[in-house]
Protein backbone atom coordinates (compact mmCIF):
# COMPACT_ATOMS: atom_id res chain seq x y z
CA UNK A 1 0.00 0.00 0.00
CA UNK A 2 1.20 2.80 -0.85
CA UNK A 3 2.51 5.42 2.06
CA UNK A 4 3.20 9.30 1.81
CA UNK A 5 4.95 10.82 4.64
CA UNK A 6 5.50 14.53 5.19
CA UNK A 7 7.90 16.07 7.26
CA UNK A 8 9.83 19.30 8.43
CA UNK A 9 10.01 21.91 10.78
CA UNK A 10 6.28 22.93 12.53
CA UNK A 11 7.37 26.57 13.27
CA UNK A 12 9.35 29.02 10.99
CA UNK A 13 9.84 32.68 11.27
CA UNK A 14 8.54 35.65 9.14
CA UNK A 15 10.67 36.44 6.00
CA UNK A 16 12.42 32.85 6.63
CA UNK A 17 12.32 29.49 4.22
CA UNK A 18 9.59 26.59 4.52
CA UNK A 19 11.26 23.51 3.81
CA UNK A 20 9.02 20.14 3.90
CA UNK A 21 10.17 16.87 2.80
CA UNK A 22 7.13 13.73 1.82
CA UNK A 23 9.28 10.38 1.62
CA UNK A 24 6.80 7.81 -0.69
CA UNK A 25 6.95 4.17 0.37
CA UNK A 26 5.31 1.62 -0.75
CA UNK A 27 5.55 2.35 -4.53
CA UNK A 28 8.62 3.92 -6.74
CA UNK A 29 8.59 7.77 -6.70
CA UNK A 30 10.06 7.28 -10.15
CA UNK A 31 6.76 5.34 -11.36
CA UNK A 32 6.54 6.64 -15.27
CA UNK A 33 2.52 7.82 -14.39
CA UNK A 34 2.99 9.23 -11.60
CA UNK A 35 3.08 13.12 -10.36
CA UNK A 36 3.70 14.29 -7.44
CA UNK A 37 2.25 17.18 -5.63
CA UNK A 38 1.98 19.59 -2.63
CA UNK A 39 -1.44 21.15 -1.48
CA UNK A 40 -1.90 23.40 1.64
CA UNK A 41 -4.75 24.10 3.42
CA UNK A 42 -4.73 27.52 6.07
CA UNK A 43 -6.84 26.61 9.45
CA UNK A 44 -10.38 26.41 8.91
CA UNK A 45 -9.84 27.19 4.98
CA UNK A 46 -9.89 25.51 1.57
CA UNK A 47 -6.86 22.98 -0.37
CA UNK A 48 -4.71 25.22 -2.41
CA UNK A 49 -2.73 23.71 -5.09
CA UNK A 50 1.55 24.61 -4.77
CA UNK A 51 2.66 22.28 -7.54
CA UNK A 52 3.17 19.17 -9.15
CA UNK A 53 7.35 17.38 -10.08
CA UNK A 54 7.46 14.58 -12.42
CA UNK A 55 10.54 11.89 -10.97
CA UNK A 56 12.78 13.95 -13.82
CA UNK A 57 12.21 16.82 -12.22
CA UNK A 58 10.10 18.41 -14.21
CA UNK A 59 7.59 20.94 -12.43
CA UNK A 60 4.36 22.74 -12.84
CA UNK A 61 4.17 25.55 -10.06
CA UNK A 62 0.40 27.42 -9.02
CA UNK A 63 1.31 31.12 -10.81
CA UNK A 64 0.38 32.83 -7.11
CA UNK A 65 3.55 31.07 -5.31
CA UNK A 66 5.34 30.77 -8.30
CA UNK A 67 8.40 33.29 -7.43
CA UNK A 68 8.43 31.78 -3.68
CA UNK A 69 8.45 27.69 -4.45
CA UNK A 70 10.66 25.34 -5.30
CA UNK A 71 10.35 21.76 -5.52
CA UNK A 72 12.51 18.89 -5.80
CA UNK A 73 13.31 15.56 -6.11
CA UNK A 74 15.45 12.49 -4.92
CA UNK A 75 14.99 9.33 -6.39
CA UNK A 76 17.40 7.40 -4.31
CA UNK A 77 15.64 8.51 -1.37
CA UNK A 78 12.38 8.70 -2.66
CA UNK A 79 11.57 11.91 -2.09
CA UNK A 80 10.52 14.86 -3.05
CA UNK A 81 10.58 18.49 -1.15
CA UNK A 82 9.05 21.87 -0.90
CA UNK A 83 10.71 25.15 -0.43
CA UNK A 84 8.82 28.18 -0.25
CA UNK A 85 10.82 31.53 0.39
CA UNK A 86 10.06 35.06 2.12
CA UNK A 87 7.14 32.97 4.20
CA UNK A 88 4.38 35.24 6.03
CA UNK A 89 1.75 34.72 8.59
CA UNK A 90 -0.56 33.70 5.41
CA UNK A 91 1.55 30.43 4.61
CA UNK A 92 0.46 29.25 7.90
CA UNK A 93 -1.34 26.29 6.70
CA UNK A 94 -1.38 22.46 6.89
CA UNK A 95 0.74 20.83 3.96
CA UNK A 96 0.07 17.48 2.45
CA UNK A 97 1.77 15.73 -0.19
CA UNK A 98 -0.18 13.48 -2.53
CA UNK A 99 0.08 11.72 -5.96
CA UNK A 100 -1.74 12.34 -9.40
CA UNK A 101 -1.62 9.82 -11.91
CA UNK A 102 -1.03 11.51 -15.40
CA UNK A 103 -1.33 8.70 -18.49
CA UNK A 104 -0.55 9.19 -22.10
CA UNK A 105 -4.40 9.77 -22.72
CA UNK A 106 -5.91 10.38 -19.30
CA UNK A 107 -5.05 12.29 -15.95
CA UNK A 108 -6.11 11.41 -12.75
CA UNK A 109 -6.91 13.33 -9.25
CA UNK A 110 -4.54 13.16 -6.30
CA UNK A 111 -5.33 9.70 -5.24
CA UNK A 112 -3.04 8.68 -2.10
CA UNK A 113 -2.63 11.82 0.62
CA UNK A 114 -0.19 12.07 3.16
CA UNK A 115 -1.59 12.78 6.57
CA UNK A 116 -0.92 16.51 6.48
CA UNK A 117 1.65 18.79 8.33
CA UNK A 118 0.77 21.75 10.31
CA UNK A 119 3.26 24.94 9.66
CA UNK A 120 2.80 28.21 11.59
CA UNK A 121 4.24 31.16 10.08
CA UNK A 122 5.51 33.15 13.46
CA UNK A 123 8.42 34.59 15.48
CA UNK B 1 -6.97 30.39 -14.03
CA UNK B 2 -10.37 27.84 -14.12
CA UNK B 3 -12.22 28.79 -10.94
CA UNK B 4 -14.11 26.21 -9.46
CA UNK B 5 -17.56 27.35 -7.40
CA UNK B 6 -19.47 24.99 -5.17
CA UNK B 7 -22.86 25.24 -4.23
CA UNK B 8 -24.19 25.72 -1.45
CA UNK B 9 -21.25 25.92 0.78
CA UNK B 10 -23.18 24.21 3.49
CA UNK B 11 -25.89 21.94 4.03
CA UNK B 12 -27.79 20.38 6.64
CA UNK B 13 -28.92 17.28 6.32
CA UNK B 14 -30.39 13.95 8.23
CA UNK B 15 -29.15 10.72 8.32
CA UNK B 16 -30.92 8.83 5.86
CA UNK B 17 -31.39 11.72 3.10
CA UNK B 18 -30.04 11.70 -0.26
CA UNK B 19 -28.04 15.07 -0.97
CA UNK B 20 -26.99 16.92 -4.13
CA UNK B 21 -23.76 19.05 -4.04
CA UNK B 22 -22.95 21.26 -7.27
CA UNK B 23 -19.35 22.16 -8.64
CA UNK B 24 -19.33 24.80 -11.69
CA UNK B 25 -16.08 25.51 -13.94
CA UNK B 26 -15.44 28.71 -15.20
CA UNK B 27 -14.64 27.09 -18.40
CA UNK B 28 -15.25 23.67 -19.98
CA UNK B 29 -12.89 20.92 -18.30
CA UNK B 30 -14.51 17.79 -20.33
CA UNK B 31 -14.73 15.02 -17.08
CA UNK B 32 -11.40 15.97 -15.67
CA UNK B 33 -13.23 16.21 -11.93
CA UNK B 34 -12.34 14.86 -8.82
CA UNK B 35 -14.44 15.16 -5.77
CA UNK B 36 -13.10 14.76 -1.99
CA UNK B 37 -14.32 14.21 1.44
CA UNK B 38 -12.55 15.72 4.41
CA UNK B 39 -13.40 15.03 7.61
CA UNK B 40 -11.72 17.18 10.89
CA UNK B 41 -7.81 16.97 11.23
CA UNK B 42 -7.47 14.25 7.88
CA UNK B 43 -6.56 14.47 4.72
CA UNK B 44 -9.06 14.25 1.80
CA UNK B 45 -10.66 11.09 0.70
CA UNK B 46 -10.58 10.93 -2.85
CA UNK B 47 -13.92 9.45 -3.61
CA UNK B 48 -14.70 10.29 -7.76
CA UNK B 49 -12.42 10.83 -10.62
CA UNK B 50 -13.38 11.94 -14.13
CA UNK B 51 -16.53 13.10 -13.11
CA UNK B 52 -18.86 9.95 -12.44
CA UNK B 53 -16.18 6.83 -11.83
CA UNK B 54 -15.81 5.42 -8.17
CA UNK B 55 -12.61 5.22 -6.44
CA UNK B 56 -11.47 1.94 -5.45
CA UNK B 57 -13.36 1.23 -2.31
CA UNK B 58 -15.62 3.43 -2.29
CA UNK B 59 -19.11 2.74 -1.60
CA UNK B 60 -21.95 2.74 -4.50
CA UNK B 61 -24.39 5.42 -2.20
CA UNK B 62 -21.63 7.98 -3.89
CA UNK B 63 -22.26 8.88 -7.25
CA UNK B 64 -20.88 11.62 -9.51
CA UNK B 65 -22.25 12.96 -13.04
CA UNK B 66 -21.29 15.92 -15.49
CA UNK B 67 -19.32 16.74 -18.14
CA UNK B 68 -17.80 20.26 -19.78
CA UNK B 69 -18.82 22.82 -16.30
CA UNK B 70 -21.73 21.31 -14.85
CA UNK B 71 -20.92 18.74 -12.66
CA UNK B 72 -22.81 17.01 -9.07
CA UNK B 73 -22.18 14.89 -6.41
CA UNK B 74 -24.85 13.36 -4.76
CA UNK B 75 -25.01 11.02 -1.46
CA UNK B 76 -27.88 8.63 -0.61
CA UNK B 77 -28.99 7.51 2.64
CA UNK B 78 -26.95 9.78 4.41
CA UNK B 79 -25.24 7.81 7.51
CA UNK B 80 -22.74 9.64 10.74
CA UNK B 81 -19.70 9.12 8.92
CA UNK B 82 -21.05 11.11 6.17
CA UNK B 83 -21.12 14.20 7.57
CA UNK B 84 -17.73 16.12 6.32
CA UNK B 85 -16.50 18.77 4.04
CA UNK B 86 -16.38 17.96 0.21
CA UNK B 87 -14.59 19.35 -2.55
CA UNK B 88 -14.25 19.38 -6.33
CA UNK B 89 -10.67 19.56 -7.73
CA UNK B 90 -10.03 20.14 -11.54
CA UNK B 91 -6.96 18.63 -13.29
CA UNK B 92 -7.95 19.51 -16.75
CA UNK B 93 -5.23 22.42 -16.72
CA UNK B 94 -2.53 23.70 -14.78
CA UNK B 95 -3.06 25.59 -12.37
CA UNK B 96 -5.53 22.73 -10.85
CA UNK B 97 -8.04 24.52 -8.75
CA UNK B 98 -10.34 22.82 -5.84
CA UNK B 99 -14.02 24.03 -4.95
CA UNK B 100 -14.27 26.19 -2.01
CA UNK B 101 -15.62 23.14 -0.26
CA UNK B 102 -19.06 22.39 0.54
CA UNK B 103 -20.12 21.59 4.77
CA UNK B 104 -22.51 18.79 5.43
CA UNK B 105 -23.95 18.90 8.75
CA UNK B 106 -26.37 16.79 10.58
CA UNK B 107 -29.43 18.76 11.24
Amino acid sequence: QLQLQESGPGLVKPSETLSLTCTVSGGSISSGSFYWGWIRQPPGKGLEWIGNIYYSGITYYNPSLKSRVTMSVDTSKNQFSLKLTSVTAADTAVYFCARQERGYSYDRPFDYWGQGTLVTVSS
Amino acid sequence: DIQMTQSPSSLSASVGDRVTITCRASQGISNDLGWFQQQPGKAPKPLIYAASSLQSGVPSKFSGSGSGTDFTLTISSLQPEDFATYYCQQYNSYPITFGQGTRLEIK
